[in-house]
């Protein structure tokens, strides 16, 4: 069935590296996700991953995707307190239409 | 660009009561999609549309929710007979058909049922 299951909470130390992890079912999503959602907003693109790349960098944040284990990883180095935020993974399902998947989300939490 | 728009952004209203909570896409985008999002469940698809047409319905909990999309810029989500189990926080989301099909987010109707 259709699932994106991540953990549901993350603390570090402000200036620590957090590491988000993901895994999906749908092995011919094309695009993988990470929204961000802060307190009282809707979601947020953060990044996201072709499923023919193996590594995404953007500034603060690396996406690792592992096709084979079905697995996506969000990392955020140096992180703030204004990262503290809800982070979704999620994957858009090829097999007609747009339909999105969302996990749960990950509540991080940023400890000064 | 103003983004997705929804109204309200808070509705408070007794159980049996109808509620209607209102989305405007952003321009051209021609995917809208309707989440419920609580503590407990997270976040759930309930609808979404293409072209205006409900494709997928399957997320819509029971007989009480309806969703209508009657023209691309305007859609609504209805609940009757609103129950306290309703309470949750509603987004509207678009999205265009070309490269990554980000969905872009409203910020949500809170709605509390008493």
């Amino acid at each position: 069935g259709e699932d994106v299951e991540q953990s549901l909470f993350l603390s570090v130390r402000e200036g620590d590296s957090s590491v988000i992890n993901c895994t999906y079912t749908d092995s011919s999503s094309t695009y993988l996700y990470w929204y961000k959602q802060e307190p009282g907003a809707g979601l947020q693109l953060l990044t996201y991953i072709f499923s023919n790349m193996d590594m995404k960098q953007d500034q603060r944040l690396t996406v690792l995707l592992n096709k084979k284990d079905k697995h996506l990883s969000l990392r955020i180095a140096d992180t703030q307190t204004g990262d503290s935020a809800i982070y979704f993974c999620a994957e858009r399902m090829d097999g007609g239409g747009f339909k999105t998947i969302f996990g749960a989300g990950t509540r991080l939490f940023v400890k000064a | 660009d103003a983004g997705v728009i929804q109204s309200p952004r808070h509705e408070v209203t007794e159980m049996g009561q109808e509620v209607t909570l209102r989305c405007k896409p952003i321009s051209g985008h021609d995917y809208l999609f309707w989440y419920r999002q609580t503590m407990m469940r997270g976040l759930e698809l309930l609808i979404y549309f293409n072209n205006n047409v409900p494709i997928d319905d399957s997320g819509m909990p029971e007989d009480r929710f309806s969703a209508k999309m009657p023209n691309a810029s305007f859609s609504t989500l209805k609940i009757q007979p609103s129950e306290p189990r309703d309470s949750a926080v509603y987004f509207c989301a678009s999205s265009g058909t070309g490269g990554k099909n980000e969905q872009y987010f409203g910020p949500g109707t809170r709605l509390t049922v008493t």
